[in-house]
């Protein structure tokens, strides 16, 4: 089974600043990773496939990097709307293993 | 634009079977649908998620080897026989279930979970 670390468990940014959200595999798992944003009460939502291709409808501001096993998902110019609960998923070998998630705060 | 709703008992004694379905509205298996993959997840109570399985519009099915030998996912009858029906639906049962199987259960569609529903809350209490 694949380990998937993600880190931080929770960081606080300002609007405007930039974010790197890490995912790290326990194994080579190829570009086989996704990106998903949930906010409370809501149904997650796609933003990064394959690693670091953007979902058609998600803003530019969002951008996904890595291959292997280091991932990382990059907010550019945060903005409020942007505050929720990002996690990773592996796709590559099943069992399927995701992240722990980070909680992302705005100020 | 594709949106899933699901639907089961919120409220399980240990040893029930928990029993959910997710519809999907919003394309078909004929399709929109065609290739992809139909997937439950759960999350419980301040964990991360979990990946329970997943099962293709052949009726392939893979599940999670901590929860295999509980677990059911399936598709509607209807779907495995006709690709043109427009009912779609998949089901998850977990039998013999305990307090650790409490939490938010999720489906989720795609390649391999593209379109994701709100989620359900069980509980599973004496």
């Amino acid at each position: 089974e694949t380990t998937i670390t993600q880190s931080p468990a929770f960081m606080s940014a300002t609007p405007g600043d930039k974010v790197n959200i890490s995912c790290k595999a326990s194994q080579d798992i190829d570009d086989d990773v996704n990106w998903y944003r949930q906010k409370p009460g809501e149904a997650p939502i796609f933003i990064i496939q394959q690693a670091t291709t953007l979902v058609p409808g998600i803003p530019p501001r969002f951008g996904g990097s890595g291959h292997g096993a280091d991932f990382t998902l990059t907010i550019n110019n945060i903005e409020p709307e942007d505050a929720a609960f990002y996690f990773c998923l592996q796709h590559d070998n099943f069992p399927y293993t995701f992240g722990q998630g980070t909680r992302l705060e705005i100020k | 634009q594709v949106q899933l709703q699901q639907w089961g008992a919120g409220l399980l004694k240990p040893s029930e079977t928990l029993s959910l379905t997710c519809n999907v509205s919003g394309g078909s298996f004929s399709g929109s649908f065609s290739g992809y993959y139909w997937n439950w997840i759960r999350q419980p109570p301040g964990k991360g998620l979990e990946w329970i399985g997943e099962i293709d519009h052949t009726g392939i099915v893979h599940y999670n080897p901590s929860l295999k030998s509980r677990v059911l996912v399936s598709l509607d009858s209807r779907v495995t026989t006709s690709f043109a029906t427009s009912k779609n639906q998949f089901s998850l049962e977990l039998k013999s279930v305990t307090a650790a199987d409490t939490g938010v259960y999720f489906c989720a569609i795609g390649r391999p979970m593209d379109v994701w529903g709100k989620g359900i809350a069980v509980t599973v209490s004496s």
